[in-house]
């Protein structure tokens, strides 16, 4: 398996503009999770998907961020309009626990980069 | 509220010099405690789930302990290439998947 694959990896933008990162989970995996890291927060859980619908999403930052699933295989987090704030790097993990705590392991994607000017 | 502390936040060693990292953490009931192991411009990488106080797991060099208010990774004559930040996160015994994360470990090997 090719494993969680995330694009773009790097993403550079002004201030205001919208972006978009994708995500594409581990094939058979039911959950998906979208993470943003800094050095002075850590990894923050921003929303998280079970069989393509929101879980929750009580870490999403404001408004301006929002995310979709639309099938099984493909998710989006969207920014906009983005602000210098936003600069991180977000992570997308998924799993596949189906009932099983030995299961749920979060197998994460390589990240996509982001600065916000 | 569920939090979790590592410490301490960097770590310089001299190759074959063992050492441990420490997790502590609180959170209402404990599903399971996750260490992963992260290299820079990557995603973490998973390492080990414990899930009861006393459990243990060895993965090379690496082994994980779990106690009810903390886990170490104990680091056996470690090489420069487990060099990297080393992350702990807790799941609570509730429905939720979510995991509350420590801010890691930054580990450097010297040779």
């Amino acid at each position: 398996d090719a494993g969680v694959i995330q694009s773009p990896r790097h993403e550079v933008t002004e201030m205001g503009q919208e972006v978009t990162l994708r995500c594409k989970p581990i094939s058979g995996h039911d959950y998906l999770f979208w993470y943003r890291q800094t050095m002075m927060r850590g990894l923050e859980l921003l929303i998280y998907f079970n069989n393509n619908v929101p879980i929750d999403d009580s870490g999403m930052p404001e408004d301006r961020f929002s995310a979709k699933m639309p099938n099984a295989s493909f998710s989006t987090l969207k920014i906009q309009p983005s602000e210098p704030r936003d600069s991180a790097v977000y992570f997308c993990a998924s799993s596949s626990p189906r009932g099983r705590v030995s299961q749920e392991t979060q197998y994460f994607g390589p990240g996509t980069r982001l600065l916000v000017l | 509220e569920d939090q979790v502390t590592q410490s301490p936040e960097a770590l310089r060693l001299q190759e074959g010099e063992s050492s441990s990292l420490n997790c502590s953490y609180t959170v209402s009931g404990l599903r399971g405690l996750f260490w992963y192991r992260q290299d820079p411009g990557k995603g973490p990488e998973f390492l080990f789930t414990l899930y009861s106080a006393g459990e243990e797991k060895e993965k090379e060099r690496l082994k994980a302990t779990l106690t009810k208010k903390e886990s170490f990774l104990h680091i056996t004559a470690p090489k420069p290439e487990d060099s990297a930040t080393y992350l702990c996160a807790v799941q609570n015994a509730g429905n939720n998947r979510k995991l509350i994360w420590g801010l890691g470990t930054s580990l450097a090997v010297n040779p």
